[in-house]
């Protein structure tokens, strides 16, 4: 049992690039999330999911797009790289109740140089 | 978004000391109060969900409490071992139930 697996664990971006994030989950999770985390900053969130082919904002969702096309995957997009998106990225994932603990992937470590 | 803030930032203790420490949230249309635990290079993992308040929940040394009424929540780690240091996060959930807030996180470090 996989649990959360993100694709790639590391990337180096150059300004203006583009790239998708890739979150899969093997556990039937209706809900999935997406957040970044920067020193000081805690976990914030950038969109989430409520189940297949369904997305909402988050805390702080400017520069990023998502899709949920299939229920086991949570894609995060990022159409024009920039400096300021250089972070740690996190999904999670959670069954439909809300009294569940959130599933966490191990992280993928993004640069934009 | 709610405003969910943990103190200390950080804490140093020794072994075998006993350690404590808080996350505060707001009180008013209160759901459910989560603990993570987060290792260095790990990915964090769920400690307790809490939903009640006055509940308390335990697993193994580390336990925590909840008043809602207040907007408190404490987390205690009896007779720190080195292998508790970690970054420990608290998050409140906001009352759709699907949406969490997280602190900024208590980093503990146990020194042997």
């Amino acid at each position: 049992n996989a649990g959360v697996t993100q694709t790639p664990k590391f990337r180096v971006l150059k300004t203006g690039q583009s790239m998708t994030l890739l979150c899969a989950q093997d556990m039937n999770h209706e809900y999935m999330y997406w957040y970044r985390q920067d020193p000081g900053m805690g976990l914030r969130l950038i969109h989430y999911s409520v189940g297949e082919g369904t997305t909402a904002k988050g805390e702080v969702p400017d520069g990023y797009n998502v899709s949920r096309l299939k229920k086991q995957n949570f894609l995060l997009g990022l159409e024009s790289a920039a400096p300021s998106q250089t972070s740690v990225y996190f999904c999670a994932s959670r069954r439909d109740v809300s009294y569940q603990p959130q599933h966490f992937g191990d992280g993928t470590r993004l640069s934009i140089l | 978004i709610l405003n969910v803030e943990q103190s200390p930032q950080s804490l140093h203790v020794q072994e075998g000391d006993s350690t404590n420490f808080t996350c505060s949230f707001p009180s008013s249309n209160f759901y459910a109060l989560h603990w993570y635990r987060w290792e260095t290079a790990k990915s964090p993992e769920a400690l307790f969900v809490m939903t009640l308040n006055g509940d308390e929940k335990k697993k193994g040394r580390i336990s925590a409490t909840l008043n809602t009424k207040e907007g408190y929540s404490y987390l205690y780690i009896k007779g720190s071992q080195p292998e508790d240091s970690a970054t420990y996060l608290c998050a409140s959930l906001n009352n759709a139930g699907n949406m969490l807030t997280f602190g900024g996180g208590t980093r503990l470090m146990v020194k042997p």
